[in-house]
């Protein structure tokens, strides 16, 4: 079935260590990716999107992501977290096979930050 | 910068009440969105606007309606309130037309209790 898939439901990162956020996806062609921001209390904020092209893509926050092919992956990075990111992130694909621009979203992961 | 304000932050009906969540967006955009929020569940898509009286299904249409009069407005409309539409409900919008349709600009939610 397709789907997309952010198979950690918490993380816990120290502050000033690095950050991965996993999403996988399973749709027949390469769809078009994005990562989401939600902070408590708020909506949703757009961190990057991929199309085509450069599969390492820059975005806000000092956030990145890579699309990888072979592995139906997007995964969310930053090097060094800050306490401010806290919050829950959601990896989301538009699969183009439907005729609208819909959205589909992961169930999202929540970021805690440590001191 | 867009905007996309809604009616209410929280919300508390009872159970068979017809609730009304209004969403306004001041970009000029065609396309909107309601979503539903649910804790280990994400996003899930009710209804989509893509233009003024037009409508679609999302993927969780049972038990709402929709309602867009205006191209800036768009309501989401639950005729008898149940206690399993407790939720956040969220409202999106998007332009049409090139890659730039595909960002989704979110509101900051109505948080609605049915008791």
């Amino acid at each position: 079935a397709q789907s997309v898939t952010q198979p950690d439901i918490h993380i816990t990162v120290s502050e000033g260590a690095s950050l991965e956020l996993r999403c996988n996806y399973s749709y027949g062609a390469t769809p078009y990716l994005f990562w989401y921001v939600q902070s408590p209390g708020q909506g949703l904020q757009l961190l990057l999107k991929y199309f085509s092209g450069d599969t390492l893509v820059q975005g806000i926050k000092g956030f990145e992501a890579e699309f990888k092919r072979s592995q139906s992956s997007f995964n969310l990075r930053k090097p060094s977290v800050h306490w401010s990111d806290a919050a829950e992130y959601f990896c989301a694909v538009e699969p183009l096979n439907t005729g609208f621009q819909k959205l589909v979203f992961g169930t999202g992961t929540r970021l805690l930050v440590s001191p | 910068d867009v905007k996309v304000t809604q009616s209410s932050r929280y919300l508390v009906k009872r159970t068979g009440e017809k609730v009304f969540l209004e969403c306004v967006q001041d970009m000029d955009h065609e396309n909107m969105f309601w979503y539903r929020q649910d804790p280990g569940l994400g996003l899930r898509l009710i209804y989509f606007s893509y233009d003024v009286k037009m409508k679609e299904k999302g993927d969780i249409p049972e038990g709402y309606s929709v309602s867009r009069e205006k191209k800036e407005r768009f309501s989401l409309i639950l005729e008898s309130a149940s206690t399993n539409q407790t939720s956040m409900y969220l409202c999106a919008s998007s332009p049409s037309g090139g890659s730039s349709s595909y960002e989704q600009y979110f509101g900051p939610g109505t948080r609605l209790t049915v008791t």
